[in-house]
């Protein structure tokens, strides 16, 4: 049963601390991304990465770090040098080829006090 | 600068009845365009796409209409049920690129039973 794993679905954080948000995929994609949404603001490219220990950063990726040491893992670090850290994180991966759409996993809400 | 527009944040259309959304672009390098449905608390979901060689795609109750030289691209659903309601994200993106898509705000499509 092939899909993406994020978790913990709801997280929260004391103001200061970095966070780290899980993303696991066994659909064997090379293309992993990562996605801020907030209210009236649609989704918000962070980082992504095409390839095992490569990666690129998205529109608003001041205060996030990723890293990508395996094709089936994208883990996003939220640093306390993120202003406004609360938010809802979608990660997505995607077959590489022409015009293949990006599957999207479950998403963490994280809330930071 | 917002390269994806979906200027209407919302729509309510009778259960039925034929509900179009639509989508407007900026970048003449925007080539593959998709559209994708999501409920609250949940990530989007894939439901169509389109590339610019066509004007038109369809995918049972869903079509999508392309038009290159308005930079204008609508989804139609036909007929409308209540399970429709959700916002749609139209996304845009370039096969020249790193394949990353560029996401719209949403519209909040709302079926009246």
């Amino acid at each position: 049963d092939g899909g993406i794993t994020q978790s913990p679905k709801y997280l929260f954080r004391k103001e200061g601390q970095n966070v780290t948000l899980s993303c696991e995929q066994n659909l064997n994609h090379d293309a992993m991304y990562w996605y801020r949404q907030d209210p009236g603001q649609g989704l918000r490219l962070i980082y992504y990465s095409q390839i095992v220990n490569d990666f690129q950063k998205g529109d608003i990726a001041e205060g996030y770090s990723v890293s990508r040491e395996k094709k089936e893992s994208f883990p996003l670090t939220v640093t306390s040098a993120q202003k406004n850290p609360t938010a809802f994180y979608l990660c997505a991966s995607r077959r590489t080829g022409l015009y293949n759409e990006q599957f999207f996993g479950p998403g963490t809400r994280l809330t930071v006090l | 600068d917002q390269q994806v527009k979906q200027n209407s944040p919302s729509l309510s259309v009778q259960e039925g009845r034929i509900s179009i959304l639509n989508c407007d672009y900026t970048n003449s390098m925007f080539d593959y365009f998709l559209w994708y449905k999501k409920y609250p608390a949940e990530g989007p979901t894939f439901l169509i796409s389109i590339s610019s060689i066509k004007d038109k795609n369809e995918d049972g109750r869903f079509t999508v209409f392309l038009n290159k030289s308005a930079k204008h691209l609508s989804l139609h659903i036909v007929p409308s049920q209540p399970g429709d309601s959700a916002v749609y994200f139209c996304a845009a993106g370039s096969s020249g690129g790193y394949q990353k898509v560029t996401f719209g705000i949403g519209t909040k499509l709302q079926v009246i039973p």
